[in-house]
């Protein structure tokens, strides 16, 4: 079983459309959760990092839900330029050693 | 400098070359680390450096050598690689082993022949 398990997409929406992804997760010692987000062909950069609370960043709401063993990204509004590739990250027990996703394909069209 | 730099962008070899990959960053950050990315994967870590000490390797091929000189640098040298090696090859860095969000670097693009 995977570590980490995302819908790779792709998701294609028009522009002000709301769109969310979910991501499971098998180590239930996970401790930290993320968001990244991978534009074609450029490195990762970190979206924001998921709080058991959840929390939002503008238009982007992430949530996490330790008893399912999941998190979300949820983008309200979309923008053409949130077209990419969204990766849902977490770090186990061990320091230093973080689990990617295999990222979800958003297209945003005008 | 709140980046992580990477050269070459670039890089073609041939499966009998060696060369080195570099990553630099001055932001004091004490914990470096290499991944492996193909097209449409997620990225595979690789090997993780802490305070220039090897803390992490993930059961790499040797024909693959990671080296940290001092804390602002890291270098992978290669040497009989194989096709299949071919891929894009990211640095990060962090402050600490223990702080979760990684800096990456935008990466050099290898094409092994």
């Amino acid at each position: 079983r995977k570590e980490v398990e995302q819908d790779p997409g792709p998701f294609n929406v028009p522009e002000g459309a709301t769109v969310a992804f979910n991501c499971t997760y098998s180590n239930s010692a996970s401790q930290s959760f993320f968001w990244y987000r991978q534009d074609c062909r450029k490195e990762p950069k970190l979206l924001m990092s998921v709080y058991s609370s959840g929390n939002e960043d503008g238009r982007f709401t992430a949530q996490l839900n330790r008893a399912s063993q999941y998190i979300s990204l949820l983008i309200r509004d979309s923008k053409l330029s949130d077209s990419a590739t969204y990766l849902c990250v977490f770090r186990g027990s061990t320091l230093g050693r973080l689990y990617f996703g295999r990222g979800t394909q958003l297209t945003v069209w005008p | 400098d709140t980046e992580v730099t990477q050269t070459p962008k670039h890089l073609v070899m041939g499966m009998t070359n060696k060369k080195s990959l570099k990553c630099e960053q001055h932001m004091g950050h004490r914990a470096m680390y290499w991944y492996k990315q193909k097209a449409k994967k997620p990225p595979e870590l690789m090997f993780v450096y802490s305070y220039e000490k090897l803390s992490i390797n993930e059961s790499v091929p040797s024909r693959f050598s990671p080296e940290c000189p001092n804390s602002s640098l890291l270098n992978l040298h290669l040497h009989a690689l194989q096709p299949e090696d071919s891929a894009l090859y990211l640095c990060a860095s962090t402050p600490f082993i223990s702080t979760d969000t990684q800096y990456f670097g935008p990466g050099t693009r290898l094409t092994v022949l």
